[in-house]
């Protein structure tokens, strides 16, 4: 069945460092990919998404395209903040089920 | 506009009692989602209404998990009876309609002891 694969965590990175989050999927047809933020005491909000192959979404200085040849969708950011620690969920909708399927998310934390 | 609110923010409860969680979907969302967020887990989804109607509840355990959203907008999950394995936050979101990108409420975390 369709599934996410994202790097265990935590990450624990100092300000201003590169920031790559691994996030892999196995999904049938051709789906849709999302990154979710969640902050902490606070729901889940959608970060960036691609929609079709060689996509690149991007929001507030992260990125992730869409690699089909390698079925997955990294979340980049070139300079953290404090700020961005949170924990990150990749997901996949539109596969077998047409459920929004979440990976097991990465916590990351930024340090001063 | 305001968000999806969701009540109570935490529960304890012992084994074998019974809880419901309240949804309050954003004004106008015809999708409704709740889903379960294990500890360690990523958020899996339990069922989904479009309006009032169940779209997918496939993954919720019908044996003690309940859920109806009266009037298509209101929406409460109830667990009859708890069992430890239940212990996890109830997270409900909202769509505009089925596709559309989902909103979040901040969840009820639920502890059975």
């Amino acid at each position: 069945g369709d599934s996410v694969t994202q790097m265990e965590g935590p990450v624990t990175l100092s300000e201003e460092a590169f920031l790559t989050i691994n996030c892999t999927y196995t999904a049938t047809g051709y789906p849709s990919l999302f990154w979710y933020v969640q902050y902490p005491g606070e729901g889940l909000q959608l970060l960036l998404k691609a929609t079709k192959a060689d996509d690149k979404g991007s929001n507030k200085g992260f990125e992730a395209t869409y690699r089909k040849e390698t079925t997955s969708f990294h979340l980049e950011k070139g300079s953290v903040q404090v700020s961005d620690s949170a924990v990150y969920f990749c997901a996949l909708e539109g596969g077998a089920t047409n459920k929004l399927i979440f990976g097991t998310g990465t916590l990351l934390a930024v340090q001063p | 506009e305001a968000g999806v609110a969701q009540s109570p923010r935490y529960k304890i409860i012992e084994k074998r009692q019974s809880v419901a969680f309240w949804c309050n979907p954003i004004s106008g969302h015809a999708t409704l989602y709740w889903y379960q967020q294990i500890l360690g887990q990523g958020p899996k989804l339990l069922i989904q209404f479009q309006n009032n109607g169940v779209v997918d509840d496939s993954q919720l355990p019908k044996d003690r998990f309940s859920a109806e959203r009266l009037k298509g907008v209101d929406s409460t999950l109830k667990i009859q009876p708890a069992k430890l394995e239940d212990s996890a936050v109830y997270l409900c979101a909202s769509s505009l309609a089925a596709y559309s990108p989902l909103h979040f409420g901040n969840g009820t975390r639920l502890t059975v002891t």
